[in-house]
């Protein structure tokens, strides 16, 4: 168990529908990192956040955002979804900004999302 | 159930063997490489890591060896056992610069009894 939880653990939905993802990083860690892992594009990273505000921005589509709260839980949010969004999305966690060395990440169990 | 892709490379070893998973990667600019074991169902687990200063570390069981000349990262696990048996994956990133990790595409390790 790395310490970081993701809920819901599966989610189906419809086309055009929208979904939140929720995570809540390890004590202590300061920033949450969500990837998407789908069956032809492997782990990709999609955003960062430290301690409330965005660090590093990646393969983003403009219909999904994220927030990261006070209380460093982070919300994915998943808007006008798409069959190609069907995807397992990861949060990870790490104790600082993810600059240095021994910043590890790491990862929660994961959130499956089907769209139909 | 499956949590990665069904295209993935597979190493199939006997229990007891040791194995040696490979991975390429891209960047020039990287300087620091993980390894993440993921099970199916279950997110990335931290394995071992590497700072390009280095070219070979130890952990339990397992070896990390880089070569830089080449851009090729291999891991090493003594001794394979059954709860060995996931997808392993490699990641890199520039340890100073970018904060996002870049993981290749994988490889699956069966352990066979």
């Amino acid at each position: 168990d790395s310490g970081v939880t993701q809920t819901p653990k599966h989610l189906i939905t419809a086309t055009g529908q929208r979904v939140t993802l929720r995570c809540s990083p390890r004590s202590g860690d300061l920033s949450v990192y969500w990837y998407q892992q789908s069956l032809d594009q492997g782990l990709q990273f999609l955003i960062q956040y430290y301690n409330g505000e965005e660090r590093a921005k990646g393969n983003i589509l403009e219909r999904f955002s994220a927030q990261q709260f006070p209380d460093l839980h982070s919300e994915l949010n998943l808007s006008s979804l798409e069959l190609g969004d069907s995807a397992l999305y990861f949060c990870a966690s790490s104790p600082s900004g993810g600059r240095a060395y021994a910043d590890t990440q790491y990862f929660g169990p994961g959130t499956r999302l089907t769209v139909l | 159930g499956e949590s990665v892709g069904l295209h993935l490379p597979t190493l199939s070893v006997q229990e007891g063997d040791n194995s040696i998973i490979n991975c390429a990667y891209s960047n020039s600019a990287s300087d620091y490489f993980i390894w993440y074991k993921q099970e199916s169902g279950k997110g990335p687990q931290f394995i071992i890591d590497i700072r390009s200063n280095m070219d070979k570390r130890q952990g339990q069981r397992v070896t990390v060896l880089l070569n830089k000349t080449v851009k090729h990262l291999s891991l090493q696990i003594a001794a394979t056992q059954p709860g060995d048996s996931a997808v392993y994956f490699c990641a890199e990133k520039v340890g100073t610069g970018r904060r996002a990790l870049t993981f290749g595409s994988g490889t699956r390790l069966q352990v066979q009894p």
